[in-house]
């Protein structure tokens, strides 16, 4: 049981929007920054949305994410096919001393 | 810049394991350096992090008194010493870096797999 919540799957077709939570505390979101990870089928997880809601250079503006209070949200604008991964939510947490990892989100495209 | 970790393999339960992350295209001692797993089907779990300096250093209650870090800083590289392994610690095995304790984990290895099965 992660220390961080997000629903286990989400689902569009191409095009649509697709959003999903990330559920903390406040000894985790609740103090400090929210990074997302993107993990394709057989490959390293990389970083998709690093300090809440920044894009690395290369990930596409179509990814975006929010926090407020002890929660966050990725949102994936016109989806695509190769969007199809699975998703992770990622913060420091005080209790832990370390950092914690969401259970994951796997977006399937319809 | 990339890690790359080694080391992995089968292993009794109750056996030991050494697992490397040998660094490139950077100093591996100016970051902070986490050790991620990935059971089969399941999701990230943090294992370890030190800083680049070593003066923090931490573990996931589920390793902790089994699980060690070394830093070799002349060979750019880390080591995770595991101990009385158990099949719960099967796993593929990331080496991760950031460059604060707190911020995103920029650089991921490809991961080695630890298989613990009698």
């Amino acid at each position: 049981q992660s220390a961080l919540t997000q629903p286990p799957s989400a689902s569009g077709t191409p095009g649509q929007r697709v959003s999903f939570s990330c559920s903390g505390s406040s000894s985790n979101i609740g103090k400090h920054i929210l990074h997302w990870y993107q993990q394709l089928p057989g490959t390293a997880p990389k970083v998709l949305i690093f300090s809440n809601n920044q894009r690395p250079s290369g990930v596409p503006d179509r990814f975006s994410a929010s926090k407020s209070g002890t929660s966050a949200t990725l949102a994936i604008n016109g989806l695509q096919s190769e969007d199809e991964a699975d998703y992770y939510c990622a913060t420091w947490d005080d209790t832990l001393n370390g950092p914690v990892f969401g259970g994951g989100t796997k977006v399937t495209v319809l | 810049m990339q890690v790359a970790e080694s080391g992995g393999g089968l292993v009794k339960p109750g056996g030991s394991l050494r697992l490397s992350c040998a660094a490139s295209g950077f100093t591996l001692s100016t970051y902070t350096i986490h050790w991620v797993r990935q059971a089969p089907g399941k999701g990230l779990q943090w294992v370890s992090s030190i800083s680049g300096s070593g003066s923090f250093l931490s573990f996931a209650d589920s390793v902790k008194g089994r699980f060690s870090v070394s830093k070799d800083d002349a060979n750019n590289s880390l080591s995770l010493q595991m101990t009385s392994l158990r099949l719960d610690d099967t796993a593929v095995y990331y080496c991760a870096i950031s460059g604060t304790k707190q911020s995103s984990f920029d650089i991921w290895g490809q991961g080695t797999m630890v298989t613990v099965s009698s």
